[in-house]
């Protein structure tokens, strides 16, 4: 059971253009949201979250929003840059038996092409 | 430096061999969490620890163990007991479980 659903496993967005990645969920227990960058063979690194209290939060050019009646949240980047290629992970957390549990999407893959 | 390390990076083991993977932070964190990434699968969670001396599985705990007697480590043993062990290994730590966490660098396990 995928409690965090990333359906677009790619993205190809051209340099400069908007990239906006996608990150629906099943749980409405989850309160907070995160997104991280990962690159090939290396941890992945934090990006940026939301509250449940909040539908957008904006840290320079990437901002995430969310829509809790929807259950959907997305992060746009803008503009991209080639630097920017890299797998995100979209991530949910919320309370499960007492303790505070975080589940990952299955990542989506963005190539920004110069 | 503050930060999560470790180690090895790349580790080889026989079947039916027991294999421990390490995990160090002095970032003072409360909560460790173990994840493993397979090809299309996301990161899935196997074990986390919110405190010390306390564990709770996670997703996929089975043929996996582990403990955390310091706060700074929370090593991840992969038993014989586990079917496809082969995968990249992540450790993370957070303050709390509802903040961001921060990612070693990951171990690639191949058990041949």
């Amino acid at each position: 059971d995928q409690q965090v659903k990333q359906n677009s496993p790619s993205l190809s967005v051209q340099e400069g253009r908007i990239s906006i990645l996608n990150c629906d969920y099943t749980n409405s227990m989850f309160d907070y949201f995160l997104w991280y960058k990962k690159y090939p063979a290396e941890g992945p690194t934090f990006l940026i979250s939301i509250s449940s209290i909040k539908d957008k939060n904006e840290d320079g050019r990437f901002t995430v929003f969310l829509n809790k009646s929807a259950k959907h949240l997305s992060l746009h980047i803008v503009p991209s840059q080639p630097g920017d290629s890299a797998v995100y992970f979209c991530a949910a957390s919320g309370r499960s038996g007492g303790y505070q549990k975080v589940t990952f999407g299955t990542g989506t893959k963005l190539q920004v092409i110069p | 430096d503050g930060g999560i390390t470790q180690s090895p990076k790349y580790l080889f083991r026989k079947e039916g061999q027991n294999v421990t993977l390490s995990c160090e932070q002095n970032l003072n964190h409360d909560a460790m969490y173990w994840y493993r990434q397979d090809p299309g699968q996301g990161l899935r969670l196997i074990y986390y620890s919110q405190i010390v001396n306390d564990f709770q599985k996670g997703d996929i705990a089975e043929g996996y163990s582990v403990s955390r007697e310091k706060k700074e480590s929370f090593p991840l043993t992969v038993t014989s007991a586990q079917k496809n062990p082969t995968a990249f290994y992540l450790c993370a730590s957070s303050i709390r479980g509802d903040t961001e966490a921060f990612f070693g660098q990951g171990t690639r396990l191949t058990v041949v």
